[in-house]
């Protein structure tokens, strides 16, 4: 069983802020994304990464996958109010015909203006 | 980008009753959907996954005749939670994929269950 700990749980801070969350894993997995979900809505894919050692900037947020495709971060700069949401990290793993994600236990962030 | 729609979004039942939701794919032929289930401030858990087709493959501890799934076409899928109780309240969130090699599932927006 694959198994994706992210981490802090929570994350409370004032806007203008930096952060980084952190998903961490003792599988390898052959590709990794990031979500961001909202209160009663499905999760937005942000980014997915493949390579070890890849980054990948989306605007204010750079994501990093492990160079032993283990684990990642997400960091954000200078957030912003609307940066609130859950952030659900998922592992890819190819599962017979189809690939099958397995999720992080999420970072529940919540940037005050 | 692809679609996938959830209907309904909101839907409230009795106890003992049986609710059906609905995925669709609107744009693509999705070859294997899953189903989600999470509970306030969590993560998603897998309860299923169903390729067109052919039987669900449950996960552990996930009741099979609770919680039937069928994928009887290749922009459908349904899970109906039968006998709901209060404790099947949830979040449920299907997504789908094309298939072999395919990084992404595309996620539906959500079913949010209240069983009073």
């Amino acid at each position: 069983t694959q198994l994706l700990e992210q981490s802090p749980q929570f994350l409370s801070i004032q806007e203008g802020e930096n952060l980084t969350v952190y998903c961490n894993s003792s599988s390898v997995f052959s590709s990794l994304q990031w979500y961001r979900q909202e209160p009663g809505e499905g999760p937005v894919l942000l980014v997915t990464v493949v390579t070890g050692g890849e980054v990948k900037k989306l605007k204010r947020l750079t994501f990093q996958f492990g160079d032993a495709r283990k684990d990642s971060s997400l960091h954000i700069t200078a957030a912003q109010p609307g940066d609130t949401g859950l952030y659900l990290c998922a592992g890819a793993v190819s599962s017979g015909s189809a690939r099958q994600l397995t999720f992080g236990s999420g970072t529940q962030l919540t940037v005050l203006p | 980008g692809a679609v996938v729609s959830q209907h309904p979004s909101r839907v409230i039942c009795k106890s003992g009753t049986s609710v059906k939701i609905e995925c669709r794919s609107l744009d693509f032929q999705a070859t294997t959907m899953f189903w989600y289930r999470q509970f306030p401030k969590q993560s998603l858990m897998l309860m299923a996954t169903s390729n067109e087709g052919s039987k669900a493959t449950y996960e552990q501890g996930v009741e099979k005749d609770k919680f039937l799934i069928n994928h009887a076409s290749l922009t459908l899928s349904t899970l109906t939670v039968t006998s709901a109780h209060p404790e099947d309240s949830s979040f449920y969130i299907c997504s789908a994929s094309t298939g072999v090699g395919q990084r992404r599932a595309f996620f539906g927006q959500g079913t949010r269950l209240t069983v009073v």
